[in-house]
Formats: structure tokens, sequence, C-alpha cells
């Protein structure tokens, strides 16, 4: 199962553009990239899925380089509703959420 | 609306009961999981099943149990409860990936103390 690496925290600031960076050097040929947001006292939910290039929804936007070796989360116009835990995870074994990022937006 | 239902949103049980956390899902979903979030430590997967009557254990399934008796349920069982098991425990089921996305649906979460 790949492993991930992504920042502990990242702090910003309301109307800026968050970027956050997953590494995944083992990333299998047949894995999708899957990163799930989680607010304090709730489960993690869904943002945005991608196998390579780019996935973009109403949410969020997926940037895949051509090796998968990374992955970056890019969140338009951040606001403090955006303030929470941000995970990134690879493929469709059992799902393993380390740490996270805790993005903090700040008026 | 796609539903991951845990039984009880507050529990508080006393040392050395036998606890039993139910999970049910309406999505027809083939894979379920169980995990416990505490301060710090993130959320750790404790056993999870890719059927019914299939369950494999995650990274810390020390003295916990679980049941799938019906693809919808999953049921999480402490056998003797103890106060570090005082935690946060969420449920998430999954589709199999046939095609297009597979998202993980999770629960509204069980806060059990155990005193």
């Amino acid at each position: 199962l790949a492993k991930t690496t992504q920042p502990i925290s990242m702090d910003s600031y309301e109307g800026q553009e968050v970027n956050i960076t997953c590494s995944h050097n083992n990333i299998a040929t047949n894995d999708y990239i899957t990163w799930y947001q989680q607010f304090p006292s709730q489960g993690p939910r869904f943002i945005i899925q991608g196998y390579k290039t780019k996935v973009t929804n109403e949410v969020a936007s997926l940037f895949i380089p051509a090796d998968r070796k990374s992955s970056t989360l890019s969140l338009p116009r951040v606001s403090l509703s955006d303030t929470a835990v941000y995970y990134c995870l690879v493929g469709d074994g059992p799902m393993r959420f380390g740490a996270g990022t805790r993005l903090t937006v700040k008026p | 609306d796609v539903k991951v239902t845990q039984s009880s949103r507050y529990l508080v049980k006393r040392t050395g009961e036998k606890v039993f956390l139910e999970c049910v899902q309406d999505m027809d979903h083939e894979n379920m999981f169980w995990y416990r979030q505490d301060p710090g430590l993130g959320l750790r997967l404790i056993y999870f099943s890719y059927d019914v009557k299939m369950k494999e254990k995650g990274d810390i399934p020390e003295g916990y149990s679980v049941s799938r008796e019906k693809k919808e349920r999953f049921s999480l069982i402490l056998e003797s409860a103890s106060t570090n098991q005082t935690s946060m425990y969420l449920c998430a089921s999954r589709p199999e990936r046939t095609f297009g996305r597979t998202e993980a649906f999770f629960g509204q979460g069980t806060r059990l103390t155990v005193v």
C-alpha cells in the first residue's frame, strides 16, 4: 500500500488559494488518489478523487503530475469554514488516514 | 441521500462491560471500516470488512472484535471495556471499485466514555 506524506499544518488567510501537496512515491499503476476533509467532531467527507492530470469539481482541484508520485489539492479562495484537517489517501485497500494536514484559515 | 448510521452519538459504560457499537449503511457497499480517533493521534483503523462474514484486523485490533452477519451492518465489540478505550469511534462504508470514483461515507461518530 502506498505511503503518503503531507505537511502537518498550514495557515492561510481568507480569500487566498491554498495548495496542499501529498507525496506518494510508491503509488501503484491502478491506484487512484483521494482527498478527504474533516471538521471537529465529524467523520471525514470526500472532497475529490483523481488518477492523472487535473480534476476539478465545485469544491477543489486536484493536480497530478505525469509520474503520479505526488498530488496537490488546491482550494480556491478559502474562507474561515475551510478550516479543517485534510487527508490524502492512495489506492483502494484499507483506508489509513494518517495525521493529515491541519489547515487554519485566518480572517 | 446516502447514509451511514451509528447507533449512538454518546455512550457511557463501566469498566469491564461488554460494549456493542452498531453501524448500518443503506448503500449496499461491500467495504466497511471501524476507526477510533483521539486528540493528536488522528484516525486509527481498528477492523475492516470487505464482505459479509469477512473481517480483517487493522492497526489497533487489541481489545476489540467485530461482526458482519449482514452486508449492511458492521458491529464493533469491546469485549471488556477499559478506560483507555474512551474515544470517538467512527464507522465508514465504501463501494468496491468497478469504474468511476469510490468515495467512503462516514457515520456521525460515537463518543464513548468508559468510567
